[in-house]
């Protein structure tokens, strides 16, 4: 168990509504990531982070934003959410001894 | 061309045979190599790491990575239904893991 935790678990929403998800850790990790998963195209990178204050674009970062204001809590933003948002979204740290990704359990995110 | 690139599924073998999983990839700076096995509905679970030229064994599981054809692989012996699941590939050069599609493996009782 890595300590991860998200919220929510399970969020449906309408289209140009704004969305919040959280991740939030118990064991001080330095780099956390977002990735969405959608059926035929595995899981793919949203945004990471390397530390408070410090974050970057991943291969999908189009109409998301992310914040990390503490080393524990990372939190990924929709500003206007769209269909093609709909998704499973996972939150997940690295262990830098050795680059390891341990995932959280995930959000499952509908927009209508 | 996509980073991480995994045989296509399904794949169903036998209870108590040897299942194969293969993966290429492209960036030939790749220093490390990961497997995940995902249930349904539920998140990726690290099952293997490999970071150098071989084979690595736990368990059931055996890992065997070459990096001049750049290419992993996973073997699961004497496959259990509980071994159905989809087993995601992952590849990195420095702090960001790409993925393969995963290939779903079924194992029939």
């Amino acid at each position: 168990d890595a300590g991860i935790t998200q919220s929510p678990r399970h969020k449906v929403t309408e289209t140009g509504t704004p969305v919040t998800l959280r991740c939030h850790q118990t064991e001080n990790h330095r780099y956390m990531y977002w990735y969405r998963q959608d059926p035929g195209h595995g899981l793919r990178l949203i945004h990471y982070s390397y530390g408070v204050k410090d974050t970057d674009k991943g291969e999908v970062s189009d109409g998301y934003s992310v914040s990390r204001s503490k080393t524990e809590d990372f939190l990924l933003t929709l500003e206007s959410a769209t269909s093609s948002q709909t998704s499973v979204y996972f939150c997940a740290i690295r262990r830098d001894e050795t680059g390891e990704l341990f995932f959280g359990e995930g959000s499952r995110l509908t927009v209508l | 061309q996509k980073e991480v690139e995994q045989n296509s599924g399904p794949l169903s073998v036998p209870e108590g045979a040897i299942a194969s999983l293969n993966c290429t990839y492209s960036d030939r700076g790749s220093q490390s190599f990961f497997w995940y096995r995902q249930y349904s509905g539920k998140s990726p679970e690290l099952i293997m790491s490999i970071y150098s030229n071989g084979d690595k064994e736990d368990g059931r599981f055996t890992a065997q990575l070459n990096k001049a054809s750049q290419y992993v692989s996973l073997l699961i012996r004497d496959s259990q239904p509980s071994d159905s699941a989809t087993y995601l590939c992952a590849v990195s050069n420095d702090y960001k893991l790409s993925f393969g599609a995963g290939t779903t493996v079924t194992v029939r009782a």
